[in-house]
């Protein structure tokens, strides 16, 4: 791979499940965020690492988990889905800090019914 | 007041025109500003970093105005490839960075 990757690509849910969308990146970025995307409301952060390791809390972050247990990997956990988490969710990297520049991954869209 | 606010468009332009947007920010204290640009149904990708003297790339422009607290993207001789969103992006502090809700731009033949 090269880059950063996103699974699923979309999902619909239903409301109270549990669901758990991927992230990788293999340019050995320290740092990494989930943003959601709505329309009209721009891209807001929902949590980000700076390090393997080390997480911390972003604009929007209720409802959402997240772990970084590796360089590689920054899962983010919807622990019980409700309706108004439906939107496109893209995981981001970057060398060191939200100042350097940002590589998105392609988004999952995520509907939760 | 939002702290980074953009006019959301769009904005509709033939081939060949000069286009220009503005994204004001409100924390005075920002020190980074860049441009991004997301295609439809696409990722963000990062087009310029905009710095305190001005940046030309080809034919995008980027511009600070620190008084005002606005920064402006400029393009030139408009392309159909130009058609997608831009997002303005500000640094609040402690390296931490705030997307605009973005502008979007039709270039038509």
């Amino acid at each position: 791979i090269a880059g950063i990757t996103q699974a699923p690509t979309s999902q619909i849910l239903a409301a109270g499940r549990r669901m758990t969308l991927r992230c990788t990146q293999d340019m050995r970025h320290n740092a990494m965020y989930w943003y959601r995307q709505d329309l009209g409301l721009g891209l807001r952060l929902i949590h980000y690492s700076n390090t393997a390791g080390t997480t911390g809390k972003g604009e929007v972050p209720d409802g959402y988990s997240v772990s970084r247990a590796n360089t590689d990997d920054f899962p983010l956990t919807l622990a019980s889905a409700v309706p108004s988490q439906t939107s496109v969710y893209f995981c981001a990297s970057s060398v060191d800090s939200q100042v350097d520049e940002q590589f998105f991954g392609p988004g999952t869209r995520l509907t939760v019914l | 007041r939002k702290e980074v606010e953009q006019d959301p468009g769009p904005f509709n332009v033939p081939e060949g025109a000069t286009v220009a947007f503005n994204c004001t920010y409100s924390n005075s204290a920002s020190q980074s500003f860049f441009w991004y640009r997301q295609d439809c149904r696409k990722e963000p990708k990062l087009l310029m970093s905009v710095y305190s003297s001005g940046n030309e790339d080809g034919r995008f422009t980027a511009q600070l105005n620190r008084a005002s607290q606005y920064i402006s993207l400029l393009i030139r001789d408009s392309k159909l490839s130009d058609s997608a969103t831009y997002l303005c992006v500000v640094e609040t502090g402690g390296f931490k960075t705030i997307f605009g809700a973005g502008t979007r731009l039709f270039v038509k033949a």
